[in-house]
């Protein structure tokens, strides 16, 4: 069964610095591959996804992530992250099947703080 | 418009006891998703609709868990027997199509006593 892993499990920054999360994820054949974010109170919220084409992809309020398919990551990044950004981050995966399910793997996400 | 959204938003219950939780996707998505998130991690697939078909139910723990779609739109996550095993928060997403992005609602937070 595929897995996801997100390497850090609370990030703290200072307003202005740059951001990256990590995700790899084990599966050998295609797949899609999503971040989602849930704000304090919220329910998740899609951030960005990528299913095929450019591996850089940009996504809501300045996030993007990079596919990199011989590593197994999709790494997301923003340069100046805001103290609004202060939320839990999900990398998810969907094995890309023609008949199968699409069932979403989760990884146990990262918390981040963004201190004013 | 309306998002998906899910009642109730909190249910306690004594061990033992049988529960409904309740999903309303998106209007005009066709599949429907259950997951399951225990503190500190991420969601856990637990079925999956397409129309009125489960089509994957792969990710029910036991056959204490069983959900229906009737008319291909509500869906009822029905629980047996409840242990204190089961308290988490249960959460619905919906599709336009299969495969397609899935959005979220906002959770049902079931609590085990």
């Amino acid at each position: 069964a595929q897995s996801v892993s997100q390497h850090n499990h609370h990030v703290i920054l200072s307003e202005a610095a740059s951001l990256e999360l990590g995700c790899n994820y084990s599966y050998g054949g295609t797949v899609n591959l999503f971040w989602y974010v849930q704000y304090p109170g919220q329910h998740l919220q899609l951030l960005l996804k990528y299913f095929s084409g450019d591996p850089l992809v940009k996504g809501i309020k300045g996030f993007e992530a990079e596919f990199i398919k011989s590593k197994f990551s999709f790494n997301l990044r923003k340069p100046s992250v805001q103290w609004s950004d202060t939320a839990e981050y999900f990398c998810a995966v969907n094995p890309y099947s023609g008949a199968g399910s699409y069932q979403l793997t989760f990884g146990k996400g990262t918390k981040l703080s963004v201190i004013p | 418009g309306a998002g998906v959204s899910q009642t109730p938003s909190n249910k306690v219950t004594e061990k033992g006891k049988y529960v409904e939780l309740r999903c309303d996707p998106i209007s005009g998505h066709t599949a429907l998703y259950w997951y399951r998130q225990s503190l500190g991690q991420g969601p856990e697939f637990l079925i999956y609709f397409q129309g009125t078909g489960a089509a994957d139910d792969s990710g029910l723990p036991n056959d204490r868990f069983f959900a229906v779609r009737p008319e291909g739109s509500v869906s009822t996550l029905k629980i047996q027997r409840t242990e204190r095993g089961d308290s988490a928060v249960y959460l619905c997403a919906s599709s336009l199509l299969s495969g397609g992005t899935q959005y979220f609602g906002p959770g049902t937070r079931l609590l085990v006593l």
